[in-house]
């Protein structure tokens, strides 16, 4: 069965700084893989997802991840943390291109301070 | 383009007690789901329509969730009677058609806590 885990549940960076948040995905069959933002009292909003093809995958507000077939990981990273970039941030993998039982993992609080 | 709309946003209520959320998917979506998302946790499929058919809904509760689309457009789901671990946000989420090529926009959420 697939799963997901994101490490880290508390990420803090400073405004500028390097964001990475950091998720491994375990599939017995090549995995479809997403990015989702959750701002408060908000719905998740796709940042970015892998489907097939390049591995380096860019998303909205300025986000990216690369697909790392042999380490099975996804990270997500963006060069300079805004405030607003403040939110949760969730990984979730698919195995059938239906789309069916999309598995999340248990998400990540990126705090940014000034 | 409106967004998809769920209500009511917030709901308390007692353990045992039946509640009703529903959801309004964005116009023209043939796909809705309902997902769970307990604190601290990520969402969790709950069921998946398409149209007003069940394409998946192997990790609903059916003992006292129930959930319906009838006219193919907005859905309700249900619980009777709740438990204390049924408090979460339960979140509605809409794609254009099924599959992984097809976005997923997802409502605000209903925050229920069962006291």
């Amino acid at each position: 069965a697939q799963s997901v885990t994101q490490l880290g549940s508390h990420v803090s960076v400073s405004e500028g700084a390097l964001v990475l948040l950091r998720c491994n995905y375990s599939s017995s069959v090549p995995p479809y893989l997403f990015w989702y933002v959750q701002y408060p009292n908000q719905g998740l909003q796709l940042l970015l997802k892998y489907t097939t093809g390049a591995t380096l995958v860019k998303g909205i507000n300025g986000f990216e991840a690369e697909f790392k077939k042999s380490e099975t990981s996804f990270h997500l990273t963006k060069p300079s943390a805004h405030m607003s970039d403040a939110a949760e941030y969730f990984c979730a993998v698919s195995v059938n291109q239906a789309g069916t039982a999309l598995i999340f993992g248990k998400g990540t609080t990126l705090s940014v301070s000034s | 383009e409106a967004g998809v709309a769920q209500s009511p946003r917030y709901k308390i209520i007692e353990k045992r007690q039946s509640v009703a959320f529903w959801c309004n998917p964005i116009s023209g979506h043939a796909t809705l789901y309902w997902y769970q998302q307990i604190l601290g946790q990520g969402p969790k499929l709950l069921i998946q329509f398409q149209n007003n058919g069940v394409v998946d809904d192997s990790q609903l509760p059916k003992d006292r969730f129930s959930a319906e689309r009838l006219k193919g457009v907005d859905s309700t789901l249900k619980i009777q009677p709740a438990k204390l671990e049924d408090s979460a946000v339960y979140l509605c989420a809409s794609s254009l058609r099924q599959g992984i090529y097809n976005e997923q926009f997802f409502g605000p959420g209903t925050r229920l806590t069962v006291l």
